[in-house]
C-alpha cells in the first residue's frame, strides 16, 4: 500500500496568513493526489484533485502543487472559515489512503 | 444536487454484522461508482472499498474477508455489511461518490455523507 504522510499534525496560523501542508508518498503518485477539507456537522468537501487542478467552488486563495512523491496544499490569507482539517488522499492504485490529516487552528 | 445519507444502528455488539445503508439523491447510483470511508478516533482515515455502476465491487484487502458492499438500485441506494466486528471498527463511517471529469471516473471522492458513527462494545 502506499503510505501517505501528511505534515504538520497541527498548525497555528492567524486570518490572513497563509500556510503550507505537506504530503509525502511512500512511492510516486504522479499527480493523482486530492485534497479535502473537513467541518464538523458538515460533509467532506473535495478542494483540489490532480495535485493542483480547484475542484468547482474551491476559492482561489487555495492552491495545490507537486508530483511523484511530494505535494502541498497551500492557502493564502486564511478566512476564519478555513480553520479546520484538511486530508490528502492518493488515489494512483488500490488500495486509496488517505493522510493523517492537519488541523488548522486560530493563533 | 447530489446528496448522500448513512444510516444504521449506532451501536453494534463484537463478533457480529454492522450493516450500513447510503441513501443517495439526486444521482442515479446506475452511474458512476460509489465507495465507503471510515474515520476511526484519532482521526486515520481508511478506504473500505466501492461498488461500481455496474454493480461489480472491488475490496480493501485488509478487509476484504470480512465485507460485502451491495445495492438496491430500485431504491437508489447502497450498502456495507461488515462481519466478525470487533471493537477495531469502531468509527465513523461515510459513504461519497467517486469524480467524474471528461467522462472518466477517478477515485477520489466529490460528494460525501455526513457520516454515521458506529461503537462496537458489548
Amino acid at each position: 500500500d502506499v503510505q501517505m504522510t501528511q505534515s504538520p499534525s497541527y498548525l497555528a496560523a492567524s486570518p490572513g496568513e497563509s500556510v503550507s501542508i505537506s504530503c509525502k508518498a511512500s512511492k510516486s503518485i504522479s499527480t493523482y493526489l486530492a485534497w479535502y477539507q473537513e467541518k464538523p456537522g458538515k460533509a467532506n468537501k473535495l478542494l483540489i484533485y490532480s495535485g493542483s487542478t480547484l475542484q468547482s467552488g474551491t476559492p482561489s486563495r487555495f492552491s495545490g502543487s507537486g508530483s511523484g512523491t511530494d505535494f502541498t496544499l497551500t492557502i493564502r490569507s486564511l478566512e476564519p472559515e478555513d480553520f479546520t482539517v484538511y486530508y490528502c488522499q492518493h488515489y494512483n492504485e488500490y488500495p486509496l489512503t488517505f493522510g493523517s490529516g492537519t488541523k488548522l487552528e486560530i493563533k | 444536487e447530489v446528496q448522500l445519507q448513512e444510516s444504521g444502528p449506532g451501536l453494534v455488539k463484537p463478533s457480529q454484522s454492522l450493516s450500513l445503508t447510503c441513501s443517495v439523491t439526486g444521482y442515479s447510483i446506475t452511474s458512476n461508482y460509489w465507495g465507503w470511508i471510515r474515520k476511526f478516533p484519532g482521526n486515520k482515515m481508511e478506504w473500505i472499498g466501492h461498488i461500481s455502476y455496474s454493480g461489480s465491487t472491488s475490496y480493501n484487502p485488509s478487509l476484504k474477508s470480512r465485507i460485502s458492499i451491495t445495492r438496491d438500485t430500485s431504491k437508489n441506494q447502497f450498502f456495507l455489511q461488515l462481519n466478525s466486528v470487533t471493537t477495531e471498527d469502531t468509527a465513523t463511517y461515510y459513504c461519497a461518490r467517486y469524480h467524474l471529469d471528461s467522462s472518466y471516473i477517478y477515485p477520489l471522492f466529490d460528494y460525501w455523507g455526513q457520516g454515521v458513527m458506529v461503537t462496537v462494545s458489548s
